[in-house]
């Protein structure tokens, strides 16, 4: 079965500043690689996947995510940050049927 | 654009009675899923179903049960509501496995928070 490690709870970083959010996988075959982002109050939003091809994918919101085989880790990086970033990330992974595994998810905190 | 409605987003109810959380999706889904939320959990799922009358046990089903009758709607019932089912409620749905369109990719309702006391 898969499962995901996202090793960071919670995130604090300064507006106009980078982001990387860590993901790590377990799983024996190519896996589905997914990230959703929520705000507060509000559902899951799909920001980028990767099936096959490119390892660099881009998102929406500015957002990209890098596939590592042999580290297995799907990373997602933002070159600056905004205050409307501040959110819950997920990571999560699908083997090709209808499940997704998920993340504990890592909360990112916004200071001015 | 996919859309996926969850009934309320804010639920109150008491110990002891039953409760129906609705989903409605509009795409045409044969996958539909209810998942919980707790703080540093992340998200496990109760039950999926991958067409109408048909039903999966998920992860944490003790305690719910579902319905489909229709293919675009998605019940979950709480029998007789406890304390330890406060939680965020969120609906999903997705093409079949094996569409090559769907690779797993679940798209999500805004969420129901429930408080029970």
């Amino acid at each position: 079965a898969q499962s995901v490690t996202q090793p960071d709870i919670h995130i604090t970083v300064s507006e106009g500043a980078s982001l990387e959010l860590r993901c790590n996988y377990s799983y024996g075959a190519t896996p589905y690689l997914f990230w959703y982002v929520q705000s507060p109050g509000q559902g899951l939003q799909l920001l980028l996947k990767y099936f096959s091809g490119d390892t660099l994918v881009q998102g929406i919101k500015g957002f990209e995510a890098e596939f590592k085989r042999s580290q297995s880790s799907f990373n997602l990086r933002k070159p600056s940050v905004h205050w409307s970033d501040a959110a819950e990330y997920f990571c999560a992974v699908g083997a090709g049927d209808y499940k997704l595994s998920f993340g504990a998810g890592t909360t990112v905190t916004v200071r001015a | 654009d996919v859309k996926v409605t969850q009934s309320s987003r804010y639920l109150v109810k008491r110990t002891g009675e039953k409760v129906f959380l609705e989903c409605v999706q509009d795409m045409d889904h044969e996958n539909m899923f209810w998942y919980r939320q707790d703080p540093g959990l992340g998200l496990r799922l109760i039950y999926f179903s991958y067409d109408v009358k048909m039903k999966e046990k998920g992860d944490i089903p003790e305690g719910y049960s579902v319905s489909r009758e229709k293919k675009e709607r998605f019940s979950l019932i709480l029998e007789s509501a406890s304390t330890n089912q406060t939680s965020m409620y969120l609906c999903a749905s997705s093409f079949p496995s094996g569409a090559i369109s769907s690779y797993n990719e679940q798209f999500f309702g805004p969420g129901t928070r429930l408080t029970v006391l």
